[in-house]
């Protein structure tokens, strides 16, 4: 249980293109899911925190309007990378919080290029 | 403001040792303890948590951790280390609200298993 997918695990685009990357709870509701980024050989960054049916709550520093964080059901967070430009190339990482099993499940991650 | 420090970067063991990273964090209320183990281009995975009760938490694929509360410390410890353990081990720490919140997350420590 607690199994946390990504899509894409890998995206590569051209700059001043979106991205979405979508981020889903298989077998468990999570009405809080969590946005990080991680820089090659670096701990995790918390980007965001994504409330179901609310708005984002973005940490300081993380442009809003360029990374726009939908959470639309109990299963399915997106995270969209706009007008993406190279230094946005990065591994993002997703994680949802099982109430049940207490604790931040993380998903596989995705590996977005930026060219 | 809480903060979780992982003094090893790098360390290297061989197949069948004993192993023992460090992860020292600061909080200043009751903290919530996590271990994740991440493999290359891999996202995290939960290897044991700590909020109360018995101060050595048994976890998955044989890791264990002890809370000591006066050395404000959450080692995590494995007998017999295998090839297959080599990853990073990221510490990380939050408050237990009963509800989801953020994760602070140590730089982590790369594992290296010599055969």
């Amino acid at each position: 249980g607690a199994v946390v997918s990504q899509h894409p695990s890998r995206v590569i685009c051209k700059s001043g293109t979106s991205v979405k990357i979508e981020c889903r709870s298989l077998d468990f509701q999570a009405t809080t899911m969590f946005w990080y980024r991680q820089f090659p050989k670096q701990s995790l960054m918390l980007m965001a925190t994504s409330n179901e049916g609310s708005k984002a709550t973005y940490e300081q520093g993380v442009e809003k309007d360029k990374f726009l964080i939908n959470h639309a059901s109990l299963t399915l967070s997106t995270l969209t990378v706009t007008s993406a430009h190279p230094e946005d190339s990065s591994f993002y990482i997703c994680s949802a919080y099982n109430h049940d099993a207490g604790g931040q499940y993380f998903g596989p991650g995705t590996r977005l290029t930026v060219t | 403001a809480q903060s979780v420090t992982q003094p090893d970067i790098h360390i290297t063991v061989s197949e069948g040792a004993s192993l023992e990273l460090r992860c020292n964090y600061s909080y200043g209320a009751t903290p919530y303890l996590f271990w994740y183990v991440q493999s290359p281009g891999q996202g995290l995975q939960l290897l044991l948590k700590y909020f109360s009760g018995d101060t050595l938490v048994q976890g998955i694929k044989g890791f264990e951790a002890e809370f000591k509360r006066s050395q404000s410390s959450f080692n995590l410890r494995k007998p017999s280390v295998h090839w297959s353990d080599a990853a990073e081990y990221f510490c990380a720490v939050g408050p237990f609200t009963g509800t989801a919140s953020k994760l602070t997350f140590g730089t982590g420590t790369r594992l290296q298993v010599m055969l």
